[in-house]
Parts: C-alpha cells; sequence; structure tokens
C-alpha cells in the first residue's frame, strides 16, 4: 500500500538557520508533491507544489527538491523565524488534479528565538 | 483564491447522536473532498463529492456512517452518524479550483468531540 513518511514528529531549530524536513514515499508514483503549513486549530495551507518532471521549486523563503529516483522530497526555510513554527505537511497528487492527495503524518517544527 | 467556510467549528457531541457539518465555498467547484484528521494523525480522505452524483467513499468509509450530499457547485454537507468517541476528530473539506494541484484549499475545520 502507499506510505509516505516525514523524517521526523518535531523538529527544534534556531532562528536565522535553514529548516530542513524530509518526506519520503513507497508504492507511489505522484505526478506532483505539495507542502501545506498547518498551525494548532487550524486547516492547512497550501504552500507548493512540485511536479514530477521538475527538480526543485522555490518561493520566497521556501525551498523544495524532488527526486522521483529516490522517491523523496525535502523542504527547506532558509533564514528561519520563530512565526514559522507549525506542522508541515507533505502530500503526493495522481495524475489529475481531482485525483484526491495522500498526506504524511507532518512535522512539527519549532524556530527557537 | 477561494474562502471556504466550515460550521460548526466546534461541537462536542453525545454518543449515538448525529451531526451534520456544512461546507460553503464563495466560487463554484467541480469537486469538493472531505478529509478526517484524527489526533496526531494525517489526514485521511473520506470521499470525494461532485454535484449532481454519488459521492465517492474511500477504502474503510460507508455511506450509511457519512452520508454526503453535494446540492450545488459551491457547497456541500457530511454528516457524522451514530457518533462513538471514535469519531472524535477534524473533518475538513477541501476544494481544488482549478484541477491542477496548484489550487487547493481547505476550510478551517470541524473539531467534534464525542463524549
Amino acid at each position: 500500500s502507499q506510505k509516505i513518511e516525514q523524517n521526523s514528529e518535531a523538529l527544534n531549530i534556531q532562528e536565522g538557520k535553514t529548516a530542513t524536513l524530509t518526506c519520503n514515499y513507497t508504492n507511489y508514483s505522484p505526478a506532483y508533491l505539495q507542502w501545506y503549513r498547518q498551525d494548532p486549530g487550524r486547516g492547512p495551507v497550501f504552500l507548493l507544489l512540485i511536479r514530477e518532471n521538475e527538480k526543485e521549486k522555490r518561493k520566497e523563503r521556501l525551498k523544495v527538491t524532488f527526486d522521483t529516483t529516490l522517491k523523496q522530497s525535502l523542504f527547506h526555510i532558509t533564514a528561519s523565524q520563530p512565526a514559522d513554527s507549525a506542522t508541515y505537511l507533505c502530500a503526493l497528487g495522481g495524475s489529475s488534479g481531482n485525483t484526491p492527495l495522500v498526506f504524511g503524518k507532518g512535522t512539527r517544527l519549532s524556530v527557537i528565538a | 483564491s477561494a474562502v471556504i467556510s466550515q460550521k460548526p467549528s466546534r461541537d462536542i457531541c453525545q454518543r449515538g447522536t448525529s451531526l451534520t457539518i456544512q461546507c460553503q465555498v464563495d466560487s463554484q467547484v467541480t469537486m469538493m473532498f472531505w478529509y478526517r484528521q484524527q489526533p496526531g494523525q494525517s489526514l485521511t480522505l473520506i470521499a470525494t463529492a461532485n454535484q449532481g452524483s454519488e459521492a465517492t467513499y474511500e477504502s474503510g468509509f460507508v455511506i450509511d456512517k457519512f452520508p454526503i450530499s453535494r446540492p450545488n457547485l459551491t457547497f456541500s454537507t457530511l454528516t457524522v452518524s451514530n457518533m462513538s468517541p471514535e469519531d472524535s476528530s477534524i473533518y475538513l473539506c477541501s476544494v481544488d479550483i482549478s484541477g491542477s494541484g496548484n489550487t487547493i484549499y481547505f476550510g478551517e475545520g470541524s473539531w467534534l468531540t464525542v463524549v
């Protein structure tokens, strides 16, 4: 069955450092991969999408890589701030936008001032 | 962008009762998705709701337990029937505006506690 693993349940880093979160998957060939941010008591907020034919995508301080050979995505937040503290979810999507997403359990990031 | 409103945002429910959650979108969308997020877990898709047809349920979810309505392109309801404490969860509706995966929005969720 499809399986998605995010590297750790929780990650603590110092303000100003780069946070790197990992998403690994098995038994799946996604057409794209997404990253979401979820704050306590809130619904997930879409951050970035990267397609299977893309190696890297950037948006402001965020960078996502996608290695379909390793079946892995890395999510980087550079110059991290305490406001970046949240749970980050990765999700895999099929070939059609109407294919439901499969989510990982998320990594809870804490950026310490 | 899209704004998704869910009601109720929170509720405490008695065992054996049913509760209907409403999801209103500020634009017309073809498909709406209902997810469940149990404590400490990730999001699990319950069903996909198309306007004008029966909802499509994922493995482990059945219509008798989670009936869904989709009367128009901006609205859907999910009912959690005959609730037990195991149904205590966050229920989220989601839409994909363009169908490309790049325009996915979630509601804030409905937090249900069954006692």
